[in-house]
């Protein structure tokens, strides 16, 4: 989704560097979040954000970090950088919408994706 | 979280009708099922969600017991632009999803 831009695309580092994947989005959600795909594991979630001052641990935060600077923009570190990060990563929003039954559900809208590899 | 169970892997002609069938056994009240599809080297894309009985939009159609421990995602006719993966997912809102392995279609000439 265009609206949801990462930066950078493709990324090559050596073991120990610290990296930072960098997600930025035009359509005013309030929630982000950040994903890893590795070949046939389907997508992990990092870390998520349910609003400037929300950050949240997913399944695999370990190696990771987060910054939720504004809005509309949502910052992956990685300290050290260790070869099984290599991946490619994801960054989504999504907004909340009421659905028939009463109750809410979320529409994520993710970005393109950055290919990040550790030497 | 709640969690889902759909086939690993399919194959299809094109031109055919294709089904793909998710059981999520311990459904919550609150929970609507919510298909993705993802093409290779892109983020999923929302492509329908539901929370009872049929729901049909452009691209697929959804059709939910009323036990709603599983659900069908229903692609009709599809072509080789239909391969890609397909992820079942419960949402209640409150909580980020949770993406399995999905299943992987194959859609062949």
């Amino acid at each position: 989704d265009a609206d949801v831009t990462q930066t950078p695309r493709n990324r090559i580092t050596k073991t120990g560097k610290r990296i930072m994947l960098e997600c930025s989005q035009t359509k005013g959600h309030d929630r982000m979040y950040w994903y890893r795909q590795d070949p046939g594991l389907g997508l992990r979630l990092i870390y998520y954000s349910f609003d400037v001052k929300d950050i949240n641990k997913g399944e695999i935060s370990d190696g990771y970090s987060v910054s939720r600077q504004a809005q509309a923009k949502f910052s992956l570190s990685l300290e050290s950088a260790i070869p099984n990060q290599t991946a490619l990563y994801f960054c989504a929003t999504s907004d909340l919408r009421s659905g028939a039954s009463g109750s809410s559900y979320n529409e994520q809208f993710f970005g393109p994706g950055t290919r990040l590899t550790v030497l | 979280l709640a969690k889902t169970t759909q086939p690993i892997s399919m194959d299809s002609y094109e031109g055919q009708e294709v089904n793909i069938t998710c059981s999520h056994n311990n459904i919550a009240t609150n929970d609507y099922i919510t298909w993705y599809q993802q093409f290779p080297s892109q983020g999923p894309r929302f492509i329908i969600q539901g929370y009872k009985t049929k729901v049909t939009n452009e691209v697929a159609s959804l059709f939910i017991p009323a036990d709603r421990k599983s659900s069908t995602l229903s692609l009709p006719r599809v072509s080789l632009s239909d391969t890609a993966v397909y992820y079942c997912l419960l949402d209640s809102g409150n909580t980020p999803l949770v993406f399995g392995k999905g299943t992987r279609l194959s859609v062949i000439a």
